[in-house]
């Protein structure tokens, strides 16, 4: 079946440093890809989504490319603060209602 | 608009209480779900509801019992729970089409059983 692989957290960096989070999926077709925050005591916000192979989605300085050729969706920024500190899921939606999440990765970053 | 409200934004009861959920959207998604998240994991479905009617169940105990009075609201009703239902309980929504597939979640409610 369709699943999701993310790095391990938790993760730890210094204020402006740079983030990578690793996720690759496995599903059949053409599964859309997004990345979700939740900030403690809150629901899922959606972050940014990509919809097919070589889409860039973006927002708020966080960037992921949908990489059918490695079946990945690494989500990445430039230089983080310290209101990025949250958990973040990446997720597919596999059809018919189904959203596959990954296990999630915290992120703590200090100032 | 890209919001989903739920209230209450937390609750406590006891195992023999009836409390129900509520969740509410207006971005015309014709899809409507609830999730259960237990701390540091990820969402799990518990059910879906497509155009007002259930179309997941995934084999959810009976004492949740969902309800869809209309396209733009959702309840979760609860009845006798267990200490590990406590969760954090998740609505969302989404829109029936191949490319705006992505789904909208609301605050969720912090559910103690004691």
């Amino acid at each position: 079946g369709d699943s999701v692989t993310q790095m391990e957290g938790p993760v730890t960096l210094s204020e402006e440093a740079f983030l990578t989070i690793n996720c690759t999926y496995t599903a059949t077709g053409y599964p859309s890809l997004f990345w979700y925050v939740q900030y403690p005591g809150e629901g899922l916000q959606l972050l940014l989504k990509a919809t097919k192979a070589d889409d860039k989605g973006s927002n708020k300085g966080f960037e992921a490319t949908y990489r059918k050729e490695t079946t990945s969706f690494h989500l990445e920024k430039g230089s983080v603060q310290v209101s990025d500190s949250a958990v973040y899921f990446c997720a597919l939606f596999s059809g018919t209602y189904k959203y596959i999440f990954g296990t999630g990765t915290r992120l703590k970053v200090l100032a | 608009d890209t919001e989903v409200t739920q209230t209450p934004k937390h609750l406590v009861m006891g195992m023999t209480n009836k409390k129900s959920l509520k969740c509410e959207q207006h971005m015309g998604h014709r899809a409507m779900y609830w999730y259960k998240q237990k701390a540091k994991k990820p969402p799990e479905l518990m059910f879906v509801y497509s155009y007002e009617k259930l179309s997941i169940n995934e084999s959810v105990p009976s004492r949740f019992s969902p309800e869809c009075p209309n396209s733009s609201l959702l309840n979760l009703h609860l009845h006798a729970l267990q200490p590990e239902d406590s969760a954090l309980y998740l609505c969302a929504s989404s829109q029936e089409d191949r490319v705006r597939t992505e789904a909208f979640f609301g605050q969720g409610t912090r559910l103690t059983v004691v």
